[in-house]
């Protein structure tokens, strides 16, 4: 069945300096790629996405890329603030009804 | 827009004991879907419903889990009797085409 692998699982960086996060996935019919946002005793919450027409879709300082061709999309941020410490999941979608596939989650601290 | 609405937010209950988690969707979405987190495991999809229908249950993990969405505006996931093994946080999610958002959780603990 499908899956998603994410990476790195811990990801420490200083105040300022970019973040970023990649997923590789299995099932080349995958045609949706969100990423959420999971700080602590709260749910995941929708940040960005991009759908498989696409290679690149910005929003501020976050920014998300896809390869289709190797199966891979990656999350970036920039100019990173304390307040993007959070779990970050990406996840993989093949039709509209749902049924995402999460990645296994990235720890993201950001030191002041 | 309130968001996803569970209840309660947190529920300790002892082994064996039945127990009930709700959820409100946001209004005009047609999907809903119930999620188990654990630090083991991460996110699971439980099942899902699509216009009120369960689509896919393949998720759930015993006979002691079941799910109902009685209407466009709510639904439950009960578990009887529970188990000590099935503390975690549960989510339910309302989507829109392939857009999902989650609500706050269900922090269960059975002892």
């Amino acid at each position: 069945g499908e899956n998603v692998e994410q990476h790195p699982s811990t990801l420490s960086v200083q105040e300022g300096d970019s973040a970023v996060i990649k997923c590789t996935y299995s099932d080349s019919a995958s045609n949706y790629f969100p990423w959420y946002k999971q700080e602590l005793g709260k749910g995941p919450q929708l940040i960005i996405d991009i759908r498989s027409n696409v290679g690149e879709k910005k929003d501020q300082r976050i920014a998300v890329t896809l390869n289709k061709t190797a199966k891979h999309f990656s999350l970036h941020i920039t100019e990173t603030q304390p307040e993007d410490s959070a779990v970050y999941f990406c996840a993989a979608s093949k039709s509209n009804t749902g049924k995402l596939i999460f990645g296994q989650g990235t720890t993201l601290q950001v030191k002041p | 827009d309130a968001g996803v609405i569970q209840s309660p937010r947190h529920e300790v209950t002892e082994m064996g004991q039945e127990v009930t988690l709700r959820c409100k969707p946001i209004s005009g979405h047609n999907s809903l879907f119930w999620y188990r987190q654990t630090m083991m495991r991460g996110l699971e999809l439980l099942i899902y419903f699509n216009n009120n229908v369960p689509i896919d249950d393949s998720g759930m993990p015993e006979d002691r889990f079941s799910a109902k969405m009685p209407n466009a505006s709510f639904s439950t996931l009960k578990i009887q009797p529970s188990e000590p093994r099935d503390s975690a946080v549960y989510f339910c999610a309302s989507g829109l085409g392939y857009e999902q958002y989650f609500g706050p959780g269900t922090r269960l603990t059975v002892t």
